[in-house]
């Protein structure tokens, strides 16, 4: 099965200031598709950003963005000019091309932002 | 649109009872997931249906069992209820295009308390 590893439970940033979130997997798929969500405190889970395996140029969505090192099985997550708003619990999810629609999920980095 | 919606928002039962969480995707998803989050283990899958028909399972006892209708609203059941049963119950929506499925959405979650 694959697995999905966020080494950093806990992250902190100063308001404004860049912060990047790390994510290892491993697969031995070719075609799949990354995920990043966020999930703030006793609120619902929403999609950050999404990467495509096959894709080779790193997704970017606003404030956010990805390195997706595709060989060393790695999506870190860069937020930059953080804002009090981004903090939340991050999570990083993997899902197959070839075997439906199940995803897994990493533990999660919990992100405080410092005003 | 309207967002995947879950019913009931809280729920506390005691240790033996049985209980049904209800999730209504966003129209048009076809594919729902459930999945359980709890502090120590993360989220984890439980089982994702897609017209009406279980296509993946996760590693959980046959206590929890799931069902999706015609009209892709979900259910899932769990019965001889545990404390460790105590967690965040989340469902989540995808909409398949050209055979590929997109992101997840999320619904709010059900909250169960097992006393």
């Amino acid at each position: 099965a694959q697995t999905v590893t966020q080494s950093q439970p806990e992250m902190s940033v100063q308001e404004a200031e860049t912060v990047t979130l790390s994510c290892t997997y491993d697969t031995s798929e070719s075609d799949y598709y990354l995920f990043w969500y966020k999930q703030p405190p006793s609120r619902q889970m929403i999609l950050v950003i999404r990467q495509e395996a096959y894709k080779q140029q790193n997704a970017t969505e606003n404030r956010f963005s990805v390195n997706f090192q595709k060989a060393a099985k790695s999506f870190s997550l860069k937020i930059s000019d953080s804002q009090l708003g981004d903090a939340a619990m991050y999570f990083c999810a993997y899902r197959s091309s070839n075997t439906g629609n199940q995803f897994y999920f990493g533990t999660g980095t919990s992100l405080t932002v410092i005003p | 649109k309207a967002g995947v919606t879950q019913t009931p928002r809280y729920l506390i039962k005691t240790r033996g009872q049985q209980v049904t969480l209800s999730c209504s995707p966003i129209s048009g998803h076809r594919s729902v997931s459930w999945y359980q989050q709890t502090p120590g283990q993360g989220l984890q899958f439980l089982f994702e249906y897609f017209s009406e028909t279980q296509r993946n399972k996760g590693n959980f006892p046959g206590r929890f069992s799931g069902r999706q209708f015609s009209n892709s609203r979900s259910e899932m059941n769990v019965s001889t209820l545990e404390l460790g049963d105590s967690a965040l119950y989340l469902c989540a929506s995808s909409l398949m295009t050209s055979g590929r499925f997109g992101e997840q959405y999320f619904g709010p979650g059900t909250r169960l308390t097992v006393t």
